[in-house]
């Protein structure tokens, strides 16, 4: 069946570092999406890729759709301490039901 | 604009209780799911409904039900309670396209001791 696997699962940084977490499928995706948990919190939408290669800004978030459609990246420049939380990815294989990878949890040191 | 609720935000069950975990969208969503939450383990997809009186399983459907008999509701039951669904669980709604933006209720806290 279809697997999301993400890494890495944590990521310490000093304030002002970059932080870049990656997802990977074991089948092709139609389209993956982004999620934002804060600690306590609940999953919040960021952003859907759907074409081959593209690339989507989000001021300082950059989300990337590999060529092939089976990987992904979210990437913060210079992170500040609202980024910290947990960021998901998403996909799904023209079906129904999302997979969702484990998560990466990004802690942020003043 | 209440989104997605879920009822109870917190609940502990003994072993062999069961119970209903409440979902409700008021956004006229077609597509409804069910994802528990486990430490390391992400989200992971128990059942999901694509429109009033259809489900189907997800990864790890075993120990629940669900029925979808309106748009609006989606109830998550569990039949015989197990210390393995001790968890976090999360309801799931989106646009009647499917593969949209999908909004999360607040969570319902399980506990089975």
């Amino acid at each position: 069946g279809q697997q999301v696997m993400q890494i890495p699962q944590y990521q310490h940084v000093q304030e002002g570092e970059d932080f870049t977490t990656y997802c990977n499928s074991s089948t092709t995706l139609s389209n993956i999406q982004w999620y934002k948990q804060r600690p306590g919190g609940h999953p919040v939408f960021l952003i859907q890729l759907v074409k081959s290669g593209e690339v989507k800004k989000q001021k300082r978030l950059t989300f990337q759709f590999g060529e092939a459609k089976k990987n992904s990246s979210l990437h913060i420049t210079a992170t500040q301490t609202t980024d910290v939380g947990t960021y998901f990815c998403a996909g799904n294989q023209n079906n129904n039901d999302m997979r969702f990878g484990a998560g990466t949890r990004l802690t942020v040191k003043p | 604009n209440a989104g997605v609720t879920q009822t109870p935000k917190f609940q502990v069950l003994k072993t062999g209780q069961s119970m209903t975990l409440q979902c409700a969208q008021d956004m006229n969503h077609e597509y409804m799911s069910w994802y528990r939450q486990d430490p390391g383990m992400g989200l992971r997809l128990i059942h999901y409904s694509v429109g009033a009186g259809i489900t189907d399983q997800g990864e790890v459907p075993n120990g629940y039900n669900v029925s979808r008999s309106t748009t609006e509701d989606f109830p998550l039951r569990l039949l015989s309670a197990a210390p393995s669904q001790t968890s976090v669980y999360f309801c799931a709604s989106s646009t009647p396209r499917r593969h949209t933006e999908a909004f999360f209720g607040q969570g319902t806290r399980l506990t089975v001791v």
